[in-house]
């Protein structure tokens, strides 16, 4: 059983529409990231969430702690957003990061 | 300021040698943790370290090491290789609580042949 599970696992879309990546987990919680990872490897911390809402140019992450889902939205999809996207979720117990399979995104121009 | 440095970025290494991988974390951040990217099973926390002691161990067998030293950096060693080592081994640092936030470095690519 994964503590956290995302979907969908691949999702393709044409420029300019609305995508949502969902995320669920089923531990006690410090905080939620949302991870994007480019081919080649590296992994860029998009946002941490606690609580509520944060918003990045066309980037919208949301929590609901009690539900234990987050989404991530991004508005006006370019080819460049094109990657991985991973939820990870830290636990309340040990400090380690539980990670999702990620979601494959491709942007078609 | 720097990112969190890993080096080497790429390694290849034949079955039975060992490996040591360093993690540079971002300066003040005290806390280090691995993870082993691997396309069968994702991303798989290895271990963390704080002011040089483990803090908590994943599920890897003992051929998995680290250290951390008194100036945070870590280093990651993997004895008596296996193909299935082969993996994007990534290191992520923060100040320490759960609350905050970390920041992932590039990866070491490990190859075992």
């Amino acid at each position: 059983k994964n503590e956290v599970e995302q979907s969908p696992q691949n999702l393709t879309a044409q420029e300019g529409e609305f995508i949502t990546i969902n995320c669920s987990y089923s531990v006690g919680i410090s905080a939620l990231h949302w991870l994007q990872q480019h081919p080649g490897g590296g992994i860029v911390s998009l946002f941490m969430l606690s609580s509520g809402k944060k918003k990045h140019g066309r980037l919208i992450a949301t929590i609901n702690i009690q539900e234990k889902h987050s989404s991530l939205h991004i508005t006006a999809s370019h080819p460049r957003d094109s990657a991985v996207y991973i939820c990870a979720v830290r636990g309340v117990r040990g400090n380690q990061f539980y990670f999702g399979t990620g979601t494959s995104l491709t942007v078609i121009p | 300021k720097a990112g969190v440095t890993q080096t080497p970025r790429y390694l290849i290494k034949t079955r039975g040698q060992q490996v040591t991988l360093s993690c540079s974390p971002i300066s003040g951040h005290r806390s280090v943790s691995w993870y082993q990217q691997t396309p069968g099973q994702g991303l798989q926390f290895l271990f963390e370290y704080f002011s040089e002691t483990q803090r908590n161990k994943g599920n890897f067998p003992g051929r998995f090491s680290g250290r951390q030293f008194s100036n945070s950096r870590s280093e990651m060693n993997v004895s008596t290789l296996e193909l299935g080592d082969s993996a994007l081994y990534l290191c992520a640092s923060s100040l320490g609580g759960g609350e905050t936030e970390a920041f992932f470095g590039q990866g070491t690519r490990l190859t075992v042949v």
